[in-house]
């Protein structure tokens, strides 16, 4: 299957600080990238879609300004967390839209776990 | 909007036995897609199982199987033989191809393996 990368893993910043996500398709190019954020034994709730070269679009009470989306790069996409605070901890995942053939798939990166002091 | 049910939050099964996931989806759709995703405690989301909702043959990928029931809006998924390492969280996803092409997630279902 294909392969998406995270980094990083983890990262521990203090309130009011700015966190950097990247999320990488390592053997395939994607076009649109997905962010998603996970609370404990929940299940995914999507934030936001990030196409390559245009505007991310952001699901409802997603705030725009709070988490910026960048797909600069048909196989990158940052997510950047500004001013964080410590409602902000969670764990966040990405996936990545892969279509072998014409079949629809998303495979997903490991995700990057943020606390947030 | 579509939604996606996964009505038991936990599940058990002994080693080697089989055990069937449920998952019930709500759509005006034609077109779909529907997704078994595995998270295991490193909670990286690995896929399972794929299925077109144009293919009326049930996808299978070595234990694991899926029953699509398009009509029913049903899409349950088999394991057979279980293993140990099978224990992890179970989401069940649908994706619209006219819609975005985001994923829709049931709530998930726990699976225990017991030994």
């Amino acid at each position: 299957g294909a392969v998406v990368s995270q980094h990083p893993s983890w990262v521990i910043c203090k309130s009011g600080t700015s966190v950097k996500i990247e999320c990488r398709s390592l053997d395939f190019q994607a076009t649109t990238m997905f962010w998603y954020r996970q609370f404990p034994k929940q299940s995914l709730m999507l934030m936001a879609t990030s196409n390559e070269g245009s505007k991310a679009t952001y699901e409802q009470g997603v705030e725009k300004d709070k988490f910026l989306i960048n797909h600069a790069s048909l196989t990158l996409s940052t997510l950047t967390v500004t001013s964080a605070h410590p409602e902000d901890s969670s764990f966040y995942i990405c996936s990545a839209r892969f279509r072998p053939s014409g079949a629809e798939t998303q495979y997903f990166g490991p995700g990057t776990r943020l606390l947030v002091l | 909007a579509q939604t996606v049910t996964q009505s038991q939050p936990e599940m058990s099964v002994q080693e080697a036995e089989t055990v069937t996931l449920s998952c019930t989806y709500d759509t005006s759709e034609s077109d779909y897609y529907l997704f078994w995703y595995k998270q295991p405690p490193s909670r990286q989301m690995i896929l399972v199982i794929r299925q077109e909702a144009y293919k009326q043959q049930n996808a299978t990928e070595n234990r694991f199987s899926v029953n699509f029931q398009k009509a029913a809006k049903s899409f349950s998924l088999k394991i057979s033989d279980s293993q140990l390492g099978d224990a992890a969280m179970y989401f069940c996803a649908y994706l619209n191809n006219n819609a975005g092409n985001m994923l829709t997630f049931g709530g998930g279902t726990r699976l225990m393996v017991k030994p």
